[in-house]
């Protein structure tokens, strides 16, 4: 399928800092792109999405931001908490518009 | 809460044993899917269904079967189990009136010896 890479595949931070997690896909039919949160054992949960025609969405402490023209989509957690630490998966729909394409996660600590 | 079960959570089994996981939903959803999850792969698309006794492949389909006779199941079998074939099974359903979204089971650990 079409690829979708995601980065860093490892990210720790300090409680109350920051987070950003950056992925880039190929299809230029892509219009759907969410992210996803799996905590050990579980299975991914959808936490926030956004479409094509918008540039930034956000939810409480979580936010995404798509560029269209450079093929790039970032989740940004602000004012983290060690209940955040899990591993985050971005996706992107196919150019079928059924499936969806999934980066390959990242690994977030937070420590207090 | 999705309304996706899936079953069992944990199998071990033989090297060219038959198994079937199961994935079944409450709410009568038309798009069901099934994913596996690896290490270093990520998630991975199997097999897909738009509605009763409709299917198609996904990006890894090789060695896998499925089926769906009724809209609220969507058995996995894996027809003559091999080691690679050991993997975190993921059921996904996409509800009506979504385009996209699709949300998942717990997963189902399975280990071929």
């Amino acid at each position: 399928g079409e690829n979708v890479e995601q980065h860093p595949s490892t990210l720790s931070v300090q409680e109350g800092d920051s987070a950003v997690i950056k992925c880039t896909y190929s299809d230029s039919a892509s219009n759907y792109f969410p992210w996803y949160k799996q905590e050990l054992g579980k299975g991914p949960q959808l936490i926030i999405d956004i479409r094509s025609n918008v540039g930034e969405k956000k939810d409480q402490r979580i936010a995404v931001t798509l560029n269209k023209t450079a093929k790039h989509f970032s989740l940004h957690i602000t004012e983290t908490q060690p209940e955040d630490s899990a591993v985050y998966f971005c996706a992107a729909n196919t150019n079928s518009g059924y499936a969806l394409n999934f980066g390959k996660g990242t690994s977030l600590l937070v420590t207090p | 809460d999705a309304g996706i079960t899936q079953s069992p959570r944990y199998k071990i089994t033989e090297t060219g044993r038959q198994v079937t996981l199961m994935c079944h939903q409450t709410w009568s959803h038309s798009y069901m899917f099934w994913y596996r999850q690896d290490l270093g792969h990520g998630l991975r698309l199997i097999y897909y269904s738009a509605a009763a006794d409709i299917t198609d492949k996904g990006e890894v389909p090789d060695g896998y079967v499925v089926s769906r006779s009724k809209t609220e199941n969507f058995p996995l079998t894996l027809e003559s189990a091999t080691r690679s074939q050991t993997s975190v099974y993921f059921c996904a359903i996409r509800p009506k009136g979504h385009t996209y979204e699709q949300y998942f089971g717990p997963g189902t650990r399975l280990t071929v010896t």
